[in-house]
């Protein structure tokens, strides 16, 4: 059973670039066959899908968040992170990582999430 | 505003049916699976449904899912004080090329 724990600052000051990383336990990041992915839930409100990879492909981005996201993998720290630029104080939110079945159509396995918030 | 329509909140009494809907368009639930997530307070959102109707290990069979057209729907049967929950739906949306949610509904068990 694949397991996701993210990490990273959890203050970061407006007009600077969010970084977190999501470490995979229980199997290899590149074997697992899945699409890596980072959502978030803005505080009381419903989930935000920010995009996912595939780790030998493609990358897919949410149209609004696109020009500031990357996401990508590191198959020798069996890791992907999330790098989201020039942040505001409504990137405030809760981050899960988490892992798509490799047909993309369900999130099988999700990180506790981590509150990242953005403040000078 | 969210691409998939969910209702705000719905509620029932325990061993009560409850009905979410979740409705789409062509471009997304109209032809792509859709799955179900319940998320509890505090933890991590956790799938219950996936392609339309199937339930990975570990999920009871009061949980089942449908689709008509360009909406899904989720019931919820036997209802118990733990499945208070907020529920989304998802899926792939074809003409954005993006993964969408929908806005989550609040179950309340009376």
């Amino acid at each position: 059973q694949v397991q996701l724990q993210e990490s990273g600052p959890g203050l970061v000051k407006p007009s600077q670039t969010l970084s977190l990383t999501c470490t995979v336990s229980g199997g290899s990041i590149s074997s697992a066959e899945k699409y890596w992915s980072w959502i978030r839930q803005h505080p009381g409100k419903g989930l935000e899908w920010i995009g996912y990879t595939y780790y030998r492909g493609r990358s897919y981005y949410s149209p609004p968040l696109k020009s500031r996201v990357n996401i990508s993998v590191d198959t020798s720290k069996n890791q992907f992170s999330l790098e989201l630029s020039s942040v505001t104080a409504a990137d405030t939110a809760v981050y899960y990582c988490a892992g798509y079945d490799s047909s993309g159509y369900e999130v099988d396995c999700w990180g506790q999430g981590t509150l990242v918030t953005v403040s000078s | 505003q969210s691409v998939l329509t969910q209702p705000p909140s719905v509620s029932a009494a325990p061993g009560q049916k409850v009905t979410i809907s979740c409705s789409g368009s062509s471009s997304n639930i109209g032809n792509n699976y859709v799955s179900w997530y319940q998320h509890l307070p505090g933890a991590a959102p956790k799938l219950l449904l996936y392609d339309w109707n199937k339930r990975p290990s570990g999920i009871p069979d009061r949980f089942s899912g449908s689709k008509s057209g360009t909406s899904a729907t989720l019931d919820i049967t036997g209802l118990q004080t733990g499945d208070e929950a907020d529920y989304y739906c998802g899926t792939w949306d074809s003409g954005l090329s993006a993964w969408v949610f929908g806005g989550g509904t609040k179950l309340t068990v009376l």
